[in-house]
């Protein structure tokens, strides 16, 4: 159980195009997603909260207008890069956190986004 | 979060048992300690987490220090898939933030 999977696993973009990227849990309902990126060879860096229903809560430096975040369901959560630039070439992950009563949250394979 | 500590990397032989030390003597009372792994190019995985007993399940034991400012977490016989970056984070139980990731350690199981 606590399945989260992302798609697409890899993306090729050109610059100045947008790339959404869906993250759904398979097996439960997540109250909450979270999406972090990770640059290569650091650690992962929590991007935005995602609650069902509601605006999700950007970290401070994370342009809201650039990632657009929406958890319209309470099995999925897309991450919307906006005019993509190369320096947005990075690895993102998404987990899930399947209530108030669970502690762990689980996370997904991650997308790998390149822009060329 | 509370803070930890941990080496940057280990090496361990296969077969043999793999242990990992975390210093967190920062952490609250109602913090617990929990353990997350990431493989190269995928996302972390969750191990185990704890609050002052020893925890054990499928995949590792966790050992927590009577006065909590230390743990250790425990592969019985690694394997060359355990190779990855071992992360040790505290936060309290069902806490509704994202999770704070440190550097980790870097475990690498030699043959």
């Amino acid at each position: 159980g606590a399945v989260v999977s992302q798609h697409p696993s890899r993306v090729i973009c050109k610059s100045g195009t947008s790339v959404k990227i869906e993250c759904r849990s398979l097996d439960f309902q997540a109250t909450t997603m979270f999406w972090y990126r990770q640059f290569p060879k650091k650690s992962l860096m929590l991007m935005a909260t995602s609650n069902e229903g509601s605006k999700a809560t950007y970290e401070q430096g994370v342009e809201k207008d650039k990632f657009l975040i929406n958890h319209a369901s309470l099995t999925l959560s897309t991450l919307t890069v906006t005019s993509a630039h190369p320096e947005d070439s990075s690895f993102y992950i998404c987990s899930a956190r399947a209530g108030q009563l669970k502690s762990e949250q689980f996370f997904g394979p991650g997308t790998r986004l390149t822009v060329l | 979060d509370a803070k930890t500590t941990q080496p940057t990397s280990m090496d361990c032989a296969e077969g043999r048992a793999a242990n990992l030390p975390c210093n967190h003597s920062t952490i609250s009372g109602n913090e617990y300690v929990y353990w997350y792994r990431q493989i190269h190019s995928q996302g972390p995985q969750y191990i185990i987490h704890g609050l002052k007993n020893n925890e054990t399940n499928e995949m590792a034991s966790l050992i927590i220090t009577e006065d909590r400012k230390s743990s250790t977490l425990i592969l019985p016989h690694a394997t060359l898939r355990d190779t990855a970056v071992y992360y040790c984070i505290g936060r309290e139980f069902g806490g509704a933030d994202g999770l704070t990731f440190g550097k980790g350690t870097h475990l690498i199981i030699q043959p």
